[in-house]
């Protein structure tokens, strides 16, 4: 079975400086990576996801990832956050073929002024 | 812009009760999902719906969780007795069937079980 591991449960950082959420995943065959975002009293929304091709991934909020197989992480970065980044972010994994979500524990960014 | 709707969004019961949250996905999704998210922990899956069978029940607790999703739209989570340990927010979400689409979540029901 796959699991996600997010090593941080929270990440204090200033308002433009440069931050790193880490996500590892462990799956013995091929998997779709994904970060979603929680704002407060929100729902959860896709932030970007792999699925193939190019290993960096990007949002439109500059937010990107990087999937690295050998290493089995899909680490996400924003080098330089703003207060409206605070939220709950959360990596996950599906396996090719089956299109249910296994999540990590999640990461609460707190961007201060 | 099209949103999976879900209610209500809060509950609160005494154990032992019955309870029951709705959930409306986004018009044209096949694909519908129950998810469980416990306070301080990630989502968990319960259920998995492909129209309106069920693809994936591994891990719902079925002597006292059921889910149905009669003709493929709408969908239904039932506890029957709800118990503390339920306490929880129930996601739904819902995507298109091919893989790696985008899943769609709901607001979520707030569940506290007194």
């Amino acid at each position: 079975a796959q699991s996600v591991t997010q090593l941080d449960s929270q990440v204090p950082v200033f308002e433009e400086a440069p931050v790193e959420l880490r996500c590892n995943y462990s799956s013995s065959v091929s998997v779709y990576l994904f970060w979603y975002v929680q704002y407060p009293n929100q729902g959860l929304q896709l932030l970007l996801k792999y699925l193939s091709g190019s290993t960096l991934v990007e949002s439109i909020n500059g937010f990107e990832a990087e999937f690295n197989k050998s290493q089995t992480s899909f680490h996400l970065r924003k080098p330089s956050v703003h207060i409206s980044d605070t939220a709950e972010y959360f990596c996950a994994v599906s396996l090719t073929g089956r299109r249910a979500l296994t999540f990590g524990s999640g990461t609460r960014l707190q961007v201060q002024p | 812009e099209a949103e999976v709707a879900q209610s209500p969004r809060y509950k609160i019961t005494e154990k032992s009760q019955a309870v029951a949250f709705w959930c409306d996905p986004i018009s044209g999704h096949a694909t519908l999902y129950w998810y469980r998210q416990i306070l301080g922990q990630g989502p968990e899956l319960l259920v998995q719906f492909q129209d309106e069978s069920v693809v994936d029940d591994s891990q719902l607790p079925k002597d006292r969780f059921s889910a149905e999703r009669l003709k493929g739209v709408d969908s239904t989570l039932k506890i029957q007795p709800a118990e503390l340990g339920d306490s929880a927010m129930y996601l739904c979400a819902s995507s298109f069937p091919g893989q790696g689409s985008e899943q769609f979540f709901g607001p979520g029901t707030r569940l506290t079980v007194l």
